[in-house]
């Protein structure tokens, strides 16, 4: 009920290319849905964060594309560089009193030069 | 700056210690959390605090505990340190209750338990 389900684990991309992460939940009452990006030996910190009432939200490069339906949910790394290199994780969130974060299991990206 | 500080980067310990993570925030943010990294698991949380005394379990509460005396201080507990405690540690922290919710993660302990 509280998982969050992360695909590839790892993802090869050419430089200009898209890299697509997919994400999919079971618990229908999240009502919040970020994702993270870590360099290494950093934290994890902030990149986009949806809705469940949108359908879709870019900023930048970085698009997130919602499907309530289906309980899905993916991001979309437009003219992909190799500064993109980073562990990405979807996450979701009760926004209730909680306010607890739950984790996919991550993707690592690499961005050929 | 928004920060969260956590004590030390690297950590090695033996087997049977009592090890204490501490994490500060200076954001006046409600909520602390701390979750441990490992490859191919993601971050898993294991307890998280949302005001001064107040403690709840996450996924994987066991062989820890954890302590906060005071809004800006989080402060991660293992008993008696067991290899399979040897991880990554992420700090992090948040508004409760804000619109556009965003945590903040400090950069890490690396635990290593002998």
């Amino acid at each position: 009920q509280q998982q969050v389900k992360q695909s590839p684990q790892s993802l090869i991309v050419q430089k200009g290319g898209i890299s697509i992460i997919n994400c999919a939940y079971e618990n229908t009452a999240f009502d919040y849905f970020p994702w993270y990006q870590q360099f290494p030996g950093k934290g994890p910190a902030l990149l986009i964060a949806i809705r469940p009432d949108v359908s879709e939200k870019k900023e930048g490069r970085f698009t997130i594309s919602f499907n309530k339906s289906a309980k899905q949910f993916s991001l979309h790394i437009m003219d992909s560089q190799p500064g993109d290199s980073a562990t990405y994780f979807c996450a979701a969130i009760l926004m209730n009193r909680d306010d607890k974060i739950i984790f996919g299991k991550g993707t690592r990206l690499h961005i050929l030069p | 700056d928004v920060k969260v500080t956590q004590s030390s980067r690297y950590l090695v310990k033996r087997t049977g210690e009592k090890v204490f993570l501490e994490c500060v925030q200076d954001m006046d943010h409600e909520n602390m959390f701390w979750y441990r990294q490992d490859p191919g698991l993601g971050l898993r949380l294991i307890y998280f605090s949302y005001d001064v005394k107040m403690k709840e379990k996450g996924d994987i509460p066991e062989g820890y505990s954890v302590s906060r005396e005071k809004k800006e201080r989080f402060s991660l507990i293992l008993e008696s340190a067991s290899t399979n405690q040897t991880s990554m540690y992420l700090c992090a922290s948040s508004l409760w209750g804000t619109g556009n919710f965003e945590a903040f993660f400090g950069q890490g302990t690396r635990l290593t338990v002998v």
